[in-house]
């Protein structure tokens, strides 16, 4: 299957600085990707939806000035956690889709931890 | 919008029995149901997914079964073994544009050697 990575894979950070995660595919072109967040011994839950060169559709409850989303090019997307609060602390996990009939291949994810 | 019902939450199984997990989803325009096995700490791995037009598919000890008119697809896994243990979830694709994906609530399973 098709590779997706993601940097950092974990990161701790102090209560109101931002924080960026970055999700690549590897070996093709992603021209939609997404970004869930998954709290322990949960489900994934959609945050956003982001199509290459556009704005990103985000779910119902998720903060758009909060959660920054930037898919520049089709194998970079990046989710910038602004002003993070303890609350934020969780996996945040990216996946990438080259067209709409291909199925999502996830990044390893991110463990954020906001002190 | 979408909304999937995954069940059950656990399952424990005696190593070579069979497991199965079912799921249920609310918009009839669903068109694709992928299953991920996510173990501790990792990323979701697709391991068999099902699309509309067809009503089971199989890979080796892996299966999936699609009911449309129920609504609701289940995964089968026969012969299982102590690498099996892991979180399990179920998605389905909702009709309309971006073609996201809406996640089960995940089935933990353990397989007792």
């Amino acid at each position: 299957g098709a590779v997706v990575s993601q940097h950092p894979s974990w990161v701790i950070c102090k209560s109101g600085t931002s924080v960026k995660i970055e999700c690549r595919s590897l070996d093709f072109q992603a021209t939609t990707m997404f970004w869930y967040r998954q709290f322990p011994k949960q489900s994934l839950m959609l945050m956003a939806t982001s199509n290459e060169g556009s704005k990103a559709t985000y779910e119902q409850g998720v903060e758009k000035d909060k959660f920054l989303i930037n898919h520049a090019s089709l194998t970079l997307s990046t989710l910038t956690v602004t002003s993070a609060h303890p609350e934020d602390s969780s996996f945040y996990i990216c996946s990438g889709r080259t067209s709409p009939q291909e199925t999502q291949y996830f990044g390893p994810g991110t463990r954020l931890l906001v002190l | 919008g979408e909304n999937v019902e995954q069940h059950p939450s656990t399952l424990s199984v005696q190593e070579g029995d069979s497991a199965v997990i079912k799921c249920t989803y609310s918009d009839s325009a669903s068109n694709y149901f992928p299953w991920y096995k996510q173990e501790l700490g990792k990323r979701p791995q697709l391991i068999i997914d099902i699309r509309s037009n067809v009503g089971e598919k199989k890979d080796q000890r892996i299966a999936v079964t699609l009911n449309k008119t129920a609504k609701h697809f289940s995964l089968h896994i026969t012969e299982t073994q102590p690498e099996d243990s892991a979180v399990y979830f179920c998605a389905a694709c909702p009709g309309g544009g971006y073609n996201k994906l809406i996640f089960g609530a995940g089935t933990r399973l353990a397989v007792h050697p």
